[in-house]
């Protein structure tokens, strides 16, 4: 059974950093792209960064670039996202996801498997 | 960016009714879209895939058609189960996007 639990989220101020983080169970960790997805308080779904399998590109939406870094650790089955320079628009529920198997520029399995979410707020 | 327009953003409805729902893409994303159904304090979970396929275990009542930029999600029969808000991505190219959504409600 795919398995995926995110930890780290919490209450930090403006400015301050936090780090999440995501344990894969269930399937082969290293051969899957994987996600971050984000959804603020009564809000709808942002995509937030891709990781290659190999760590070796990433992808990421403009409002989090530079501030923002996915990586991962494939001997843990393990997704990070390393979260800089908060700010109070950042304040969401974080979900950590399954992308599937991209080859070719096309994906498969695209977000079939979701984390249940880790709240992040950003507050004085 | 391709940007992802979906209508409505709510809409009532009774058990038994048949509802669409559209995503409309700024520009052509082949078939790389699928549809994502939300409920309360609850991760998403995938209906739709490649535009039209039905993901395993999801009723035959919920359908997808479209290619190119725009694209439905169709619900036969409406189910007390099936009230909850309603996504498309689009994972043609980045940033991917979802659309605004749709809020199901009882009317």
């Amino acid at each position: 059974e795919v398995q995926l639990v995110e930890s780290g989220g919490g209450l930090v101020q403006p400015g301050g950093s936090l780090r999440l983080s995501c344990a894969a169970s269930g399937f082969t960790f290293s051969d899957y792209w994987m996600s971050w997805v984000r959804q603020a308080p009564g809000k709808g779904l942002e995509w937030v960064a891709n990781i290659k399998p190999d760590g070796r590109e990433k992808y990421y939406v403009d409002s989090v670039k530079g501030r923002f870094t996915i990586s991962r650790d494939n001997a843990k089955n393990s997704l990070y996202l390393q979260m800089n320079s908060l700010r109070a628009e950042d304040t969401a529920v974080y979900y950590c996801v399954r992308v599937g198997v991209c080859s070719g520029g096309i994906c498969y399995e695209v977000f079939l498997y979701w984390g249940q979410g880790n709240l992040v707020t950003v507050s004085s | 960016d391709i940007q992802m327009t979906q209508s409505p953003s709510s809409l009532s409805a009774s058990v038994g009714d048949r509802i669409t729902i559209t995503c409309r893409a700024s520009q052509g994303i082949r078939n790389d879209l699928g549809w994502y159904q939300q409920k309360p304090g609850k991760p998403p979970k995938r209906l739709i895939y490649a535009a039209s396929s039905l993901q395993s275990g999801v009723p035959s009542r919920f359908s997808g058609s479209g290619s190119g930029t725009e694209f439905t999600l169709t619900i036969t029969s409406l189910q007390p189960e099936d009230f909850a808000t309603y996504y498309c991505l689009q994972h043609m190219s980045y940033p991917w996007t979802f659309g605004q959504g749709t809020k199901v409600e009882i009317k």
